[in-house]
């Protein structure tokens, strides 16, 4: 089977980094996406990551361990509209299941 | 260009009304996918078409539920007979390429439709 753990809620100070964790265990590995969802809004695509490592893309960065099953996203210089949940999702092989498995989401508040 | 729109945004049916939710994905994308997603948790997968052939309905919760895509563009989700439990966000996603694409295929979604069943 499949397994995505996220934190549920995260608090964070404007200006702060912020570190969102994602575990996952599943078959047929192939990427992982972190996208952002403001409340009653689409869910925005922020990042993809298949390689190990750290992929950077101005505020925000994504990391990846494929052996340990962990990928994390990074939220540099916190803005109060990055008040959002922030959605982990394991890609597999095959496509079952439209091949995109959502964890749970972690909602974070940004306080001033 | 314009994103993945779906209609209505807002739906209240009587238990056991029959609705029928719209989704216009971006155009020129092959898949398309249907999503449930429950307050305050993340979306749970219903169905995905390639074109206008449904490959996949394994996450359809029961018959009452039913998807097309008959011109491979537009796609309705239809519910027969709604119930409480079908009180949910239902999400379209679109993406590019099939599935079975090795590259990342970003899944674009639209903002939803709420479904609120009394």
């Amino acid at each position: 089977g499949q397994n995505i753990d996220q934190p549920t809620e995260m608090t964070a100070t404007e200006g702060a980094i912020v570190q969102i964790n994602c575990t996952y265990q599943t078959s047929g590995f192939n990427g992982l996406f972190w996208y952002q969802q403001h409340a009653g809004e689409a869910p925005t695509f922020l990042s993809y990551n298949v390689l190990d490592g750290l992929e950077e893309k101005g505020r925000f960065s994504s990391f990846l361990s494929r052996s340990k099953g962990y990928s994390y996203l990074l939220l540099k210089e916190l803005q109060m509209k990055d008040s959002a949940s922030y959605l982990c999702a394991v890609k597999r092989y095959g496509g079952s299941q439209g091949n995109l498995i959502f964890g749970k989401g972690t909602k974070l508040s940004v306080k001033p | 260009g314009a994103g993945v729109s779906q209609s209505p945004r807002y739906k209240v049916a009587k238990r056991g009304q029959d609705v029928a939710l719209r989704c216009d994905p971006i155009s020129g994308h092959v898949s398309l996918f249907w999503y449930q997603q429950a307050l305050g948790q993340g979306p749970e997968f219903l169905t995905y078409f390639q074109n206008e052939a449904q490959l996949d309905k394994s996450g359809l919760p029961s018959d009452r539920f039913f998807a097309e895509r008959p011109e491979g563009s537009v796609s309705t989700l239809k519910i027969q007979r709604t119930q409480q439990e079908d009180s949910a966000v239902y999400l379209c996603a679109s993406s590019l390429r099939s599935v079975d694409s090795t590259e990342k295929n970003i899944q674009y979604f639209g903002a939803g439709t709420r479904l609120s069943v009394l």
